[in-house]
């Protein structure tokens, strides 16, 4: 158990719908990362907040966005829904907001099918 | 932005033998380097780590060694077993644009080594 909390663990929807995936970090993480795991793409980075503010963006499309509230915890939302969003989306916290000088711990990730 | 291509995409050794997986990073400010391990249906684990002032660092039957001339780092696995079967993502560390006083940035991945070891 690594310690970070993702939720839902699986997500259906339909195409144009919009998602929202929650993740907790580890306790004392001020660092939270969103990264999508499609099949052959390895680990895409979307986005990265410490302490509340966002620090660094990927490859992240404008239907995406995200937050970091003040508990610390984070939200992922995907709107306009489309096939190729379909995939397993990680979370992950450092103690430091550098993923550098921090192993990266990995929530077990919520897996989105869009039908 | 960092780039970092991560070579085979798929790798089958016989229990025993070792294996090799090699990574090329575009950015020379660049300055750490992990491996993370993602069994099936796993979340990915840190597994090894380098920074750009060590050549090489070993933990048990894993290695690790950087070439920051070639830009290229890579995982060397010896004596190969079962469990070790999984797929291995390197990454590189990409500065932010912007100073946030000690946040150096955030880890790019490559596409993953999909390694099977056979009994």
């Amino acid at each position: 158990d690594s310690g970070v909390t993702q939720t839902p663990k699986h997500l259906i929807t339909a195409t144009g719908q919009r998602v929202t995936l929650r993740c907790s970090p580890r306790s004392g993480d001020l660092s939270v990362y969103w990264y999508q795991q499609s099949l052959d793409q390895g680990l895409q980075f979307l986005i990265q907040y410490y302490n509340g503010e966002e620090r660094a963006k990927g490859n992240i499309l404008e239907r995406f966005s995200a937050q970091q509230f003040p508990d610390l915890h984070s939200e992922l939302n995907l709107s306009s829904l489309e096939l190729g969003d379909s995939a397993l989306y990680f979370c992950a916290s450092s103690v430091q907001p550098q993923g550098g000088t921090g192993e990266l711990f990995f929530g077990e990730g919520s897996r989105l099918t869009v039908l | 932005g960092e780039n970092v291509e991560q070579h085979p995409s798929t790798l089958s050794v016989q229990e025993g033998d070792s294996a090799v997986i090699k990574c090329t990073y575009s950015d020379s400010a660049s300055n750490y380097f992990p491996w993370y391990k993602q069994e099936l249906g796993k979340r990915p684990q840190l597994i090894i780590d380098i920074r750009s002032n060590v050549g090489e660092k070993k933990d048990q039957r894993i290695a690790v060694t950087l070439n920051k001339t070639a830009k290229h780092f890579s995982l060397h696995i010896t004596e190969t077993q079962p469990e070790d079967s999984a797929v291995y993502f390197c990454a590189a560390l990409q500065s932010h644009a912007q100073n946030y006083g000690g946040s150096q940035g955030n880890l790019i991945f490559g596409k993953g080594t999909k390694l099977s070891v056979k009994p």
